[in-house]
C-alpha cells in the first residue's frame, strides 16, 4: 500500500525566507504527484501538479520537483509571506487507480 | 464557473444516528470523489463515482455509502454514527476522473458526532 510522509510536520520561518517542504512516498509506480494548500477549516487548493514523466513544475514563487526513482518530491517556496501560512499536503495518484494518497501535511507559519 | 459546493457546512449528530452529505461538482465534471479528514488519520479516500457508478472504493466499513445522480451531484451517507466518524468530509470533482487530471476540492462538511 502506498504510504506518503511529509517532513517536517511543522515549520515556522520569518517573512522573506526561502523554504523547502519534503514529501516521500513508498511506491514509485505513481501516475502523478500534486501539492495542495489547506487553510484552517477549509478545503484544499491545488498548487502544482507534476506528471510522472516530469521533473519539476513552477508557479510564481513555488517550485515543485519530483524524483520518482527515489520516491521524493520537494516544494520550494521563495521569499515567504505571512499569507503563505497554511498546511501544505502532497498527494500521489498510483498507476492502479484514480485516488489520492495524501501525506500527513506540513503546517507552515510565516512570521511577519 | 462555480466551484465545488458541499452542504451542509456543519453538522452535529449523536451516536447511532445517520447522516447524508451532499456535493455538487463543477459544471461539466462527471467524477466525484469523497475523502475523510481527521487529525489522527489525515486524509483518507472513501470512494469515487463516475457517471452514477461507483468506480473506486477505499477501506471503510459498509456504514459509509454513496451515490451519484444523473446531474453528477453526489451524496454520501453514514449510518449508525460512531464518535470516530467526527471529521471533515471533503469531496472533489474532475472532468473525466482520469489519473492525469487535477481534482478540485469543495470546502468540506464538518461533522461532529456526540
Amino acid at each position: 500500500k502506498q504510504e506518503v510522509t511529509q517532513i517536517p510536520a511543522a515549520l515556522s520561518v520569518p517573512e522573506g525566507e526561502n523554504l523547502v517542504l519534503n514529501c516521500s512516498f513508498t511506491d514509485s509506480a505513481i501516475y502523478n504527484l500534486q501539492w495542495f494548500r489547506q487553510d484552517p477549516g477549509k478545503g484544499l487548493t491545488s498548487l502544482l501538479l507534476i506528471q510522472s514523466s516530469q521533473r519539476e513544475q513552477t508557479s510564481g514563487r513555488l517550485n515543485a520537483s519530483l524524483d520518482k526513482s527515489s520516491g521524493r518530491s520537494t516544494l520550494y517556496i521563495a521569499a515567504s509571506q505571512p499569507g503563505d501560512s497554511a498546511t501544505y499536503l502532497c498527494a500521489v495518484v498510483t498507476n492502479t487507480g484514480n485516488q489520492f494518497y495524501f501525506g500527513t501535511g506540513t503546517s507552515l507559519t510565516v512570521i511577519p | 464557473k462555480a466551484g465545488v459546493t458541499q452542504t451542509p457546512r456543519y453538522l452535529i449528530k449523536t451516536r447511532g444516528q445517520q447522516v447524508t452529505l451532499s456535493c455538487s461538482p463543477i459544471s461539466g465534471h462527471r467524477s466525484v470523489s469523497w475523502y475523510q479528514q481527521t487529525p489522527g488519520q489525515g486524509l483518507q479516500f472513501l470512494f469515487e463515482y463516475f457517471s452514477e457508478t461507483q468506480r473506486n472504493k477505499g477501506n471503510f466499513p459498509g456504514r459509509f455509502s454513496g451515490r451519484q445522480f444523473s446531474n453528477s451531484r453526489s451524496e454520501m451517507n453514514v449510518s449508525t454514527l460512531e464518535l470516530g466518524d467526527s471529521a471533515l468530509y471533503l469531496c472533489a470533482s474532475s472532468s473525466a476522473g482520469t489519473s492525469g487530471e487535477t481534482q478540485y476540492f469543495g470546502p468540506g462538511t464538518r461533522l461532529l458526532v456526540l
